[in-house]
């Protein structure tokens, strides 16, 4: 099993550019997250989803769209970068029955300048 | 407003040295209490999960507790290999969509 994989894995913006980040699981779990994190502070949850086909907004969802088409991808879109954005982004997964632990991605350092 | 807050922020110690690292947390209700570890450059690895006060859980050099308030995680004989960023979060009870509220975590170093 890969686990949580994230692509890409660097990436560098300029302010007004968009791109997306994807990001797939192969553990068949229900629930999908997208955090961001920065120096000094702890995760902070993007937007999130319990199920293909929906999602929901987390704790800073502004600047950020997201999309679960398929149940073992979950892509995260930035539409017009801004240097608030640069951060590194970690996607995560977890069961929705028993335990709940999150599992983690490597990774997406993303700069926008 | 539930919260967690780890202590201290970074923890030097010598090789052998052991120590314990400081989660505590204000939730409504407990549904789970969380450990991981992050290495430089990488995502968070899943070390623990605690439901209860009075529960402990061990792995290697690490032993992680749970209080009504706060979580300890204990690192017995640290080795260099055991320098990381320890995170703690907690699921409250009543939320249905099982997200997480993170700690800024402890950054642990041990010197050989």
């Amino acid at each position: 099993n890969a686990g949580v994989t994230q692509t890409p894995k660097f990436r560098v913006l300029k302010t007004g550019q968009s791109m997306t980040l994807l990001c797939a699981q192969d553990m068949n779990h229900e629930y999908m997250y997208w955090y961001r994190q920065d120096p000094g502070m702890g995760l902070r949850l993007i937007h999130y989803s319990v199920g293909e086909g929906t999602t929901a907004k987390g704790e800073v969802p502004d600047g950020y769209n997201v999309s679960r088409l398929k149940k073992q991808n979950f892509l995260l879109g930035l539409e017009s970068a801004a240097p608030s954005q640069t951060s590194v982004y970690f996607c995560a997964s977890s069961d929705n029955r028993g335990s709940y632990e999150q599992y983690f991605g490597p990774g997406t350092r993303l700069t926008v300048t | 407003e539930d919260q967690v807050t780890q202590s201290p922020e970074a923890l030097r110690l010598q090789e052998g040295e052991s120590s314990s690292l400081n989660c505590s947390y204000t939730v409504s209700g407990l549904r789970g209490l969380f450990w991981y570890r992050q290495d430089p450059g990488k995502g968070p690895e899943f070390l623990f999960t605690l439901y209860s006060a009075g529960e402990e859980k061990e792995k290697e050099r690490l032993k992680a507790t749970l209080t009504k308030k706060e979580s300890f995680l204990h690192i017995t004989a640290p080795k260099p290999e055991d320098s990381a960023t320890y995170l703690c979060a907690v699921q409250p009870f009543m939320d249905s969509n099982y997200q997480l509220i993170w700690g800024a975590g402890t950054k642990l170093i041990i010197k050989p």
